[in-house]
């Protein structure tokens, strides 16, 4: 069974950072890209960054470009994203998600979510 | 504003097909392909139909998928109580960069 277990989210103040993991099970990790996206208070889903197999191929949405960080290790099934100069509007339930092959191509089985608020 | 733009809601009553449209441009939907998800309220999302018309092992085959130039349609045949969700089409877009872009999602209602 497909497991993504996020962690590290919660509450930061504007221009802070936090790092958030996402531990997988139940699939060969390594052979898989991964993504982040998240959602906003209002509902709506935001793709925020991709990595494939080997860390080789990055992507990032405009939004958080410069700002975060996306890597893995793929010896310890592990998924993370490095968020820095956090502003309010980072504030969502962030996804990890594992896509449908090693190179980015669809969002497959998505995690459970965490929850990241920045406020003052 | 999402780029993908999808009718706020739907609904139906049980038996019924409904169908929920995802419209986009040249530099997304035109040009890569295109997936639906479910999400039901406190849930992740779910892959429901992927590479346009391809559903996952375990999704009823009630639900269908199709593409048509910049815009693509999700079905959903025999409506049941339990299809009352929110759905979301996503693809990727080429312009200026590669990156994925949802649809602003259509609330289901189940009369």
């Amino acid at each position: 069974e497909v497991r993504l277990v996020e962690s590290g989210g919660g509450w930061v103040q504007p221009g802070g950072s936090l790092r958030l993991s996402c531990a997988a099970s139940g699939f060969s990790f390594e052979d898989f890209a991964m993504h982040w996206v998240r959602q906003d208070p209002g509902g709506g889903l935001e793709w925020v960054s991709a990595i494939n197999w080997n860390s080789g191929n990055l992507g990032y949405a405009d939004s958080v470009k410069g700002r975060f960080t996306i890597s893995r290790d793929n010896a310890r099934n592990s998924l993370y994203l490095q968020m820095s100069s956090l502003t309010t509007e980072d504030t969502a339930l962030y996804y990890c998600v594992k896509d449908g092959s090693g190179w980015p191509h669809y969002l497959d089985f998505w995690g459970q979510g965490m929850p990241v608020t920045v406020t003052s | 504003q999402s780029v993908l733009t999808q009718p706020p809601s739907a609904s139906g009553t049980p038996g019924q097909r409904v169908t929920i449209s995802c419209s986009g441009s040249s530099s997304n939907i035109g040009s890569n392909i295109v997936n639906w998800y479910q999400k039901l309220p406190g849930m992740a999302p779910k892959l429901l139909i992927y590479s346009n018309n391809q559903r996952p092992s375990g999704v009823p085959d009630r639900f269908s998928g199709s593409k048509s130039g910049t815009s693509a349609s999700l079905a959903i045949s025999g409506l049941q109580s339990e299809d009352e969700a929110d759905y979301y089409c996503a693809t990727w877009d080429d312009s200026p960069n590669d990156h994925v872009v949802f649809g602003g999602g259509t609330k289901l209602t189940v009369l």
